[in-house]
């Protein structure tokens, strides 16, 4: 069965520094996706990242992106540029075709003015 | 405007009462999730539809019922069997491929 886990139960940033959360996943699959979703304090739920795993580039969003390095299974997310409202819980998450989202634990981010 | 809505945002029950939450889409998704989370926690899914009138266990069905009439709504009811139905639980949705889920704004349920 796949699993998803996230090492880092908690991290704290600076505002305007970068950060790396972690995000390593198991499977046997070639063909699959990753998320990172962002749960700030009002618990809804949003989407922050995708990346597909036929991809060699590494997906990036504005100050977000993705160190994807696919056989090591790892999938880290860094964000730049650190700001107040990205204080969340953050999750990985996998998915391949025809099956559940596995998410891992998740990992609590403070973000220090 | 396209998305989930799930209600209420609070509800409070005493116990041994069935309640049941609302989930709605109109983003014409065929899946739809039922998760539950507690404080601090991750996800856990409890049920799961990929289509219409179909509708699959999670790792924690256990008191738990759905139903799938309609494409857009699967509503959770929370049974008097569910011993902690104390949560937040969260609703999504997503195509049956490889795409990310789209979730509902949770609602807080407080059973006393």
């Amino acid at each position: 069965a796949q699993t998803v886990t996230q090492s880092q139960p908690e991290m704290s940033v600076q505002e305007a520094e970068t950060v790396t959360l972690s995000c390593t996943y198991d499977t046997s699959e070639s063909d699959y996706y990753l998320f990172w979703y962002k749960q700030p304090p009002s618990r809804q739920m949003i989407l922050v990242i995708r990346q597909e795993a036929y991809k060699q580039q590494n997906a990036t969003e504005n100050r977000f992106s993705v160190n994807f390095q696919k056989a090591a299974k790892s999938f880290s997310l860094k964000i730049s540029d650190s700001q107040l409202g990205d204080a969340a819980m953050y999750f990985c998450a996998y998915r391949t075709y025809g099956q559940n989202f596995v998410f891992g634990p998740g990992t609590r981010l403070s973000v220090l003015p | 405007d396209g998305g989930i809505t799930q209600s209420p945002k609070y509800l409070f029950r005493k116990e041994g009462q069935n309640v049941t939450l609302s989930c709605e889409q109109n983003l014409n998704h065929d899946a739809m999730y039922w998760y539950r989370q507690d404080p601090g926690q991750g996800l856990r899914l409890i049920y799961y539809s990929q289509i219409v009138n179909d509708f699959q266990k999670g790792d924690i069905a256990e008191g738990y019922s759905v139903s799938r009439e309609k494409k857009e709504s699967f509503p959770l009811t929370v049974t008097s069997a569910q011993k902690n139905p104390t949560a937040f639980y969260l609703c999504a949705s997503s195509t049956n491929g490889a795409n990310e889920q789209y979730f509902g704004p949770g609602t807080r349920l407080t059973v006393t």
